[in-house]
Parts: structure tokens; sequence; C-alpha cells
């Protein structure tokens, strides 16, 4: 089967940096994205790997390795609005396919 | 630009009663996605479409659910009868087909429970 595996909390302080990893089996993999999602709202984009190494948008950067089945988003300076859930999900079957982790629920404090 | 747009926000209905779900996806958007979410989970592909044709929906419990996309625009989904598990989040979503699924626009999602 196809499955994503990341950590389902993580707490951090503000302006700190915060490291969400992500483990994933599926055939035919293409690529990995991030989305973030604040409670009640719609899932946001925040960064796409199609190939191995580092993406840097900002204060988020994502990483993947496709050998070893393995990505991770870094977030930097963090926010109290960085509170939110955090998804990986991967691109497979011929670039056809969308599918979700189960989320990271990331806790920032003062 | 306006994003995806969802209706209605929230919906309550009793279990065996129909209830169906509006999306408009963002213009020029080929594609549309309608994912269900549960509390605490990662949302999950019910149905995708390629303008009108549906392409997979593979994951759509089709005894109970049906969704349509007539004209390749916006597209309706449908639940009848609902049953107390589909209590959730569906997440209409859109993207440009040339990107493929690398970034979905997500709408507010629609609210269903059902007592």
């Amino acid at each position: 089967g196809q499955s994503l595996e990341q950590p389902s909390e993580v707490t951090a302080v503000e302006g700190a940096i915060v490291q969400i990893n992500c483990t994933y089996q599926t055939s035919g993999f293409y690529g990995l994205s991030w989305y973030q999602q604040h409670d009640g709202g719609a899932p946001t984009f925040l960064s796409y790997n199609g190939l191995d190494g580092l993406e840097e948008t900002g204060r988020f950067s994502s990483f993947l390795s496709r050998s070893d089945s393995y990505g991770y988003l870094l977030l930097q300076e963090l926010q109290m609005k960085d509170s939110a859930s955090y998804f990986c999900a991967s691109i497979s079957g011929g670039y056809n396919k969308l599918i979700f982790g189960a989320g990271t629920r990331l806790a920032v404090h003062p | 630009e306006a994003g995806v747009v969802q209706s209605p926000r929230y919906k309550i209905i009793e279990k065996k009663q129909p209830v169906a779900f509006w999306c408009n996806p963002i213009s020029g958007h080929n594609t549309l996605y309608w994912y269900l979410q549960n509390l605490g989970q990662g949302p999950e592909l019910l149905i995708r479409y390629e303008n009108e044709e549906a392409v997979d929906d593979s994951q759509l419990p089709k005894d109970r659910f049906s969704a349509e996309r007539l004209k390749g625009v916006d597209s309706t989904l449908k639940i009848q009868p609902a049953e107390l598990g589909d209590s959730a989040v569906y997440l209409c979503a859109s993207s440009p087909s040339p990107d493929g699924p690398r970034e979905l626009f997500f709408g507010e999602g629609s609210r269903l429970t059902v007592l």
C-alpha cells in the first residue's frame, strides 16, 4: 500500500527552529508537497520537492531524499501564528495521485 | 483572484437524510478534487475530475455518494442517505492541469454533522 508517516505532535518556542519529518512508501513516487492548515481553515500549499535537496521559501524550507524515502519541513524563526497542522503529501502514480499524511500538529509557545 | 468557494460551510442533518455540497473552483483550473477530512487526519481523496470527466473515483463510496461536474466548472457532491460515520469536513480543491497535483488550492470546506 501507499503510506506516509509523520509525528503527530511537535512543540517549540517562539524564535526557535523546528523540523517535521515525513517518511513515505509510495509506488511510482514523483514528489513531495507540504501543506499548512490552521484549525477550521483550508489547507494551504507551502512547498514542493520534485528533486533531492533543499527548497527554501522564506522562513520555510523543505528537503527530500529519494534514496531514503524521506523528507522534512524546516520552520525557522517560529512565530505564534505558525501554530497549525502540517501535512506532507506524496505525488505518485504517474503524477496523478496526491496522498496526504495524517499531519503533525505544531504548538508554538511564548 | 477569487479562491475556491464552497457551500454550505456547516450542515447538520439527521441520519438517513440527503445532503449536497457545492464547489466553485478557481477560474481556469481544469482539475477539481473532492476530499474528506476526519478530525485529526489528513485529507483523503474521494474523486478527481479533469474538466467534466471523473478520472479517479476509486475511493468514492458509490452506494451512497455521487458527484457531478456537468460543464467542467463547478461541482456538486451528494450523500444519500447520510450515515453517522459521514460526519467530517468535505474539502474541495482545484489545480491548473499543467502543474498536476503538486499545488492544490483548497476551499474552506463544508463541515457535516450527522445526528
